[in-house]
């Protein structure tokens, strides 16, 4: 079965610091793999994902994250963090090159970013 | 918009009621999932539907059950309910690709609580 862990349950940041936020998971397979962000109020959207190819992937609003397989890891960066950002953060991965698929998610991280 | 749509936004309901949520899925869309996240949680698969019938199910109990109707929208219903079942449900959407995985497109849920 699937897990992922995110550490960062909560992380405060001052405008234009760095973020990056952790995500790992455990599967035997080939997976593929998320970043969704939840704005307060808002529903799930997705930030970026990784399916194949280059391990670094570049999404929306900056975000970007790196799939290291040996560390079975696929954490979300952005160099300079905006108030618009505080948000919840969800890393989720499914099960490649099979039917039906169903997101594991992590417990998320709520990042606050101050002005 | 999110292109998913739920129903109702919020509700209350009493313990041993029985409750249904809607969900019309993002035009073009044809596969449903339905998620329950807990205060503090990440989502959690529940179950999905495509072709009108349940293709992978969670580690829920059958108190929760699903239906999915010719025009792909969908319904979640619980029997029975327990307070332990007030969370935010979510509905997905995509369109199945058995190969890929594509993201899915999240509702903004129904907030359930159960007094």
């Amino acid at each position: 079965a699937q897990s992922v862990s995110q550490h960062n349950h909560h992380v405060i940041l001052s405008e234009a610091a760095s973020l990056e936020l952790g995500c790992n998971y455990s599967y035997g397979g080939t997976v593929n793999l998320f970043w969704y962000v939840q704005y307060p109020g808002q529903h799930l959207q997705l930030l970026l994902k990784y399916f194949s190819g280059d391990p670094l992937v570049k999404g929306i609003k900056g975000f970007e994250a790196e799939f290291i397989k040996s560390k079975f890891s696929f954490n979300l960066r952005k160099p300079s963090v905006q108030w618009s950002d505080t948000a919840e953060y969800f890393c989720a991965v499914n099960a490649a090159n099979t039917g039906f698929q169903k997101l594991v998610f992590g417990t998320g991280t709520r990042l606050l970013v101050s002005p | 918009d999110a292109g998913v749509t739920q129903s109702p936004t919020h509700l209350i309901k009493t313990r041993g009621q029985q409750v249904t949520l809607r969900c019309s899925p993002k035009s073009g869309h044809d596969t449903v999932s339905w998620y329950q996240q807990a205060l503090g949680q990440g989502p959690q698969f529940i179950f999905q539907y495509y072709e009108e019938e349940e293709r992978q199910r969670g580690n829920f109990p059958d108190r929760f059950s699903g239906h999915q109707f010719p025009n792909y929208s969908s319904e979640l219903n619980v029997n029975a309910l327990l307070l332990g079942d007030s969370a935010l449900y979510l509905c997905a959407s995509n369109l199945l690709d058995r190969g890929r995985g594509y993201g899915y497109t999240f509702g903004s849920g129904t907030r359930l609580t159960v007094v």
